[in-house]
């Protein structure tokens, strides 16, 4: 059970936009930047968005990110085949001391 | 351009130890918390540990602790995790990441560069 609540997987068409959500509390989400990372299949995880809305230099601008209260999203808009990947979800959490991540969330570009 | 490399990963008998190093290249490594992250096969990503930029303090997750410490030595660019008492439950690839903090506080989440990981094998 992990402590960031994402759904296990989305789908979508070539072309189409999908969110994510990504579901904390106050001692995680609420009080502390929310980050996002793409694993495709058989490579280490990427850093996709950052202090919850930012994107790293070489991020396509099809990928957003926001926060409200303690739950967050990420949209990607314009769906390629390239974006079949696994997403996390990942912050801080202030009362367990350590890093919290969402159990991912599979995308299939159908 | 940041390179993280991690080493010292192989199929390991229950309750024997291991160490992992993690050489780094590309920036000023004394300046940033370093993370170890580990994904057991086919699931998600589960933190272990973080160290601040100078290795003053150390947190771990809950199933680690009193059996892993991480380090780091900044004279050589190097992270390690001391894994004692292994369990089947630690086979895993075990990911080295730089954070975009130095210390804990708003923006420890941020990992913003991984290694390409390492796999530990625990089995008799």
């Amino acid at each position: 059970q992990s402590v960031l609540t994402q759904p296990p997987s989305v789908s979508g068409t070539p072309g189409q936009r999908v969110t994510i959500s990504c579901s904390g509390s106050s001692s995680n989400i609420g009080s502390n930047y929310l980050y996002w990372y793409q694993q495709l299949s058989g490579t280490a995880p990427k850093l996709l968005i950052y202090r919850n809305n930012q994107r790293p230099s070489g991020v396509p601008d099809r990928f957003s990110g926001s926060k409200s209260g303690t739950s967050a999203s990420l949209a990607i808009s314009g769906l390629r085949s390239e974006d079949e990947a696994d997403y996390y979800c990942g912050t801080w959490d202030d009362s367990l001391s350590g890093v919290v991540f969402g159990g991912g969330t599979k995308l299939t570009v159908l | 351009q940041v390179q993280l490399v991690e080493s010292g990963g192989g199929v390991v008998q229950p309750g024997r130890s291991l160490r992992l190093s993690c050489a780094a290249s590309g920036f000023t490594f004394s300046k940033f918390g370093m993370y170890w992250v580990r994904q057991a096969p086919g699931k998600g990503l589960e933190w272990v540990a973080f160290t601040w930029y100078d290795g003053s303090n150390k947190y771990y997750t809950d199933s680690v602790k009193g059996r892993f410490t991480i380090s780091r030595d900044n004279s050589k660019n190097t992270l390690y995790l001391h894994m004692n008492s292994l369990g089947a439950e630690d086979t895993a690839v075990y990911y080295c990441a730089k954070g975009l903090a130095a210390i804990t506080g708003i923006a420890a989440g941020g990992l913003d560069f991984w290694g390409q990981g390492t796999l530990v094998t625990v089995s008799s």
